[in-house]
């Protein structure tokens, strides 16, 4: 069965630097997501991708993130300046378009994770 | 702004039996409810996704239902099995969000030879 994949499953890095987590969504998704999920906390909605731009955005995913669709198969989240809070598990998520027109209610597959710890 | 809460946070069962995972959420305009399990270290399955015109969804051992007038669902593992230990999170997309889904804290579920 196709799945997300992401890389790397763990990162560390220092405070202030920048890092660029990854993720292949499944070949015929459409539609892009990152949450995040730091220890012990509710999952939590990031950012959502779709047609090559932002369609949503939480309060969390301030001008510290971007997202990026560099090619036809990966999906990048980049933080650029890295703080101790950013510590979490991200994952990635995609799904299918929907065959109704109103609104997109395919479930989201998810990757993983990237646990990202910031030192 | 959207509440989901699972009840309960955990739950020890011994192997066999029958258990009903409860979610519930604030604003019942909803498109669709959720179901996930997550593994230790793991990410996130999918397990039911039931629209918000439908009552219920089953895939083998597991039924969910949704009653959306009242914010509830319910996840029923039939048979219970020491394979089924792991965190069930239930998430929620909003009508008007577009695309977010929010989650619940999750049921952490331990099923007992």
């Amino acid at each position: 069965e196709p799945e997300v994949t992401q890389t790397p499953s763990h990162q560390v890095t220092q405070m202030g630097q920048e890092v660029i987590l990854r993720c292949v969504p499944i070949s015929n998704h459409l539609y892009f997501y990152w949450y995040r999920q730091i220890l012990g906390q509710k999952v939590e909605f990031l950012v959502s991708f779709y047609n090559n731009e932002i369609s949503e955005k939480s309060e969390i995913f301030d001008d510290q993130f971007s997202v990026e669709r560099p090619d036809g198969s990966n999906f990048t989240l980049k933080i650029r300046s890295t703080k101790l809070e950013d510590s979490a598990m991200y994952f990635c998520a995609s799904s299918s378009r929907a065959r109704q027109v109103w609104g997109n209610s395919q479930p989201q597959h998810f990757g993983d994770g990237t646990r990202l710890s910031i030192l | 702004k959207q509440e989901v809460t699972q009840i309960p946070a955990a739950l020890s069962v011994p192997e066999g039996e029958n258990l009903v995972l409860n979610c519930s959420f604030t604003d019942s305009a909803i498109y669709n409810l959720q179901w996930f399990r997550q593994d230790p270290g793991k990410g996130l399955t999918s397990l039911l996704l039931i629209q918000s015109s439908q009552r219920e969804q089953t895939s083998g051992r597991l039924n969910a239902s949704l009653d959306k007038s009242s914010g509830r669902s319910t996840l029923y593992i039939a048979a219970s099995q020491p394979g089924d230990s792991a965190t069930y999170l239930c998430a929620v997309k909003e009508e008007t969000s577009g695309s977010r889904l929010t989650f619940g804290e999750g049921t952490q579920l331990t099923v007992n030879p």
